[in-house]
């Protein structure tokens, strides 16, 4: 099946600074892909669709000029926690679907872990 | 807002089978139901789909009832490896695009020697 990657794996930053994750489909082109937010123990929540080419769109409740994305080639999205802080420690996930599935399957990535001190 | 509830956590034993079910009361016409699974700090992966009706594959089976305002999934002759929290999902399409993207509370399954 198709492959999407992130890095880095985990992220330990203070507070006040940026950390940006990337978000990469290996083997297929993703004109879509998806952020998501994870606390522990908790769902998956939907931050934002990421577009190629063109503004990405934010879940309602989520700033965008506080998580910054960037969907600048068929393969790669990133995503920029700017001015991060304690309550934005969380999992972050990304995934993408392949145009060549004819099923609505999601690739998710393996994730990306942000503690913010 | 839409919500999709499912029970926290079951348990079970090897070689059993387990019905995990989903309530989804608000889906729509365009929606289509994922179910996935997740181990600790790992991303979801894909265990099945269905619009309505009856799905089988190699690992499971999804049961959607006609009024598709819940779900079923069924995992036959579970095994230790099995164990992880299992998402339902309720996505909306329109227009070629995806309009809708919920999961599930999650349900943690714990399989038993």
């Amino acid at each position: 099946g198709a492959v999407v990657s992130q890095h880095p794996s985990w992220v330990i930053c203070k507070s006040g600074t940026s950390v940006k994750i990337e978000c990469r489909s290996l083997d297929f082109q993703a004109t879509t892909m998806f952020w998501y937010r994870q606390f522990p123990k908790q769902s998956l929540m939907l931050m934002a669709t990421s577009n190629e080419g063109s503004k990405a769109t934010y879940e309602q409740g989520v700033e965008k000029d506080k998580f910054l994305i960037n969907h600048a080639s068929l393969t790669l999205s990133t995503l920029t926690v700017t001015s991060a802080h304690p309550e934005d420690s969380s999992f972050y996930i990304c995934s993408a679907r392949d145009p060549r599935d004819s099923s609505y399957e999601q690739y998710f990535g393996p994730g990306t872990r942000l503690t913010v001190t | 807002l839409a919500k999709t509830t499912q029970p926290i956590s079951m348990d079970s034993y090897e070689g059993q089978e387990v019905n995990i079910t989903c309530s989804h009361n608000n889906i729509a016409t365009n929606d289509y139901i994922t179910w996935y699974q997740q181990f600790p700090s790992q991303g979801p992966r894909f265990i099945i789909q269905g619009y309505k009706t009856k799905v089988t594959n190699e690992v499971a089976s999804l049961f959607i009832p006609a009024d598709r305002k819940s779900s079923t999934l069924s995992l036959p002759r579970v095994s230790l490896s099995d164990t992880a929290v299992y998402y339902c999902l309720v996505e909306g399409y329109y227009g070629g695009a995806t309009n809708k993207l919920i999961f599930g509370t999650g349900t943690l399954l714990a399989v038993q020697p």
